[in-house]
């Protein structure tokens, strides 16, 4: 069975432009969340979707922005960048949206790594 | 912020020795868990451990909560070059109805061949 998958691997922008980055969750999962991890860092909630609505946001700006489709799958939007959006954008995937459950794992993706120049 | 802080930041050890990470949170929690990251990829999900649980085991990992100190601590035994990785811990929190992990920065951990 697939993973969850990530595209693009890696991207190259420039500050003030937008970028869109996509996610497909595990079969079977509904919960997509988002993370953002600068170097040397550990990951940083952005935002989690279930069943195509957003259901939690980390600190983040409003430039950033998601959506979920109807097959679950997710995009990461980012508006006019900055120098400080560098990182690797992490995708997890989950069974349930939030609902506390003792097995409370989230699969991850490989990530995009974004630069912004 | 950080929830978890792992200690040390880096770890060097040759193959064959125990390698100790060790983490603290700062709230209550459900349970905690340990993933790997190797070279700036995704995260693998190593062990959970449930916040009524004191040590669990998986393969030659050995994971140990003291909720009193809020700490936790994951020990990888005979350790092998290929588990040279930077490993973190994380805990469960809500963020309005959204189930979020909040993540330590990691122990970068080395092991020479």
């Amino acid at each position: 069975d697939a993973g969850v998958t990530q595209s693009p691997t890696h991207l190259i922008k420039t500050r003030g432009q937008h970028v869109t980055l996509r996610c497909s969750p595990i079969s079977g999962h509904k919960s997509v969340s988002w993370y953002q991890q600068v170097l040397g860092q550990g990951p940083q909630f952005i935002f989690q979707y279930y069943e195509k609505e957003e259901r939690g946001r980390g600190n983040f700006p409003d430039r950033f922005s998601a959506r979920q489709f109807p097959n679950y799958s997710s995009e990461l939007n980012v508006n006019a960048l900055l120098l400080g959006d560098s990182a690797l954008y992490l995708c997890a995937s989950s069974l349930r949206q939030g609902e506390f459950r003792l097995k409370d794992e989230q699969f991850f993706g490989p990530g995009t790594r974004l630069t912004v120049l | 912020s950080q929830q978890g802080e792992e200690d040390p930041q880096a770890l060097s050890i040759q193959e064959g020795e125990n390698a100790t990470m060790n983490c603290s949170y700062k709230t209550s929690i459900n349970n905690l868990q340990w993933y790997r990251q190797n070279s700036g990829r995704g995260l693998v999900h190593l062990i959970l451990i449930r916040s009524n649980e004191r040590e669990k085991h998986s393969g030659r990992l050995r994971v140990t909560l003291d909720t009193s100190k809020k700490s936790s601590s994951l020990l990888i035994t005979a350790s092998r070059a290929a588990d040279t990785a930077s490993y973190f811990c994380a805990t469960g929190e809500w963020a309005g109805s959204a189930r979020q992990l909040t993540f330590g920065s990691g122990t970068q951990l080395t092991v020479l061949p």
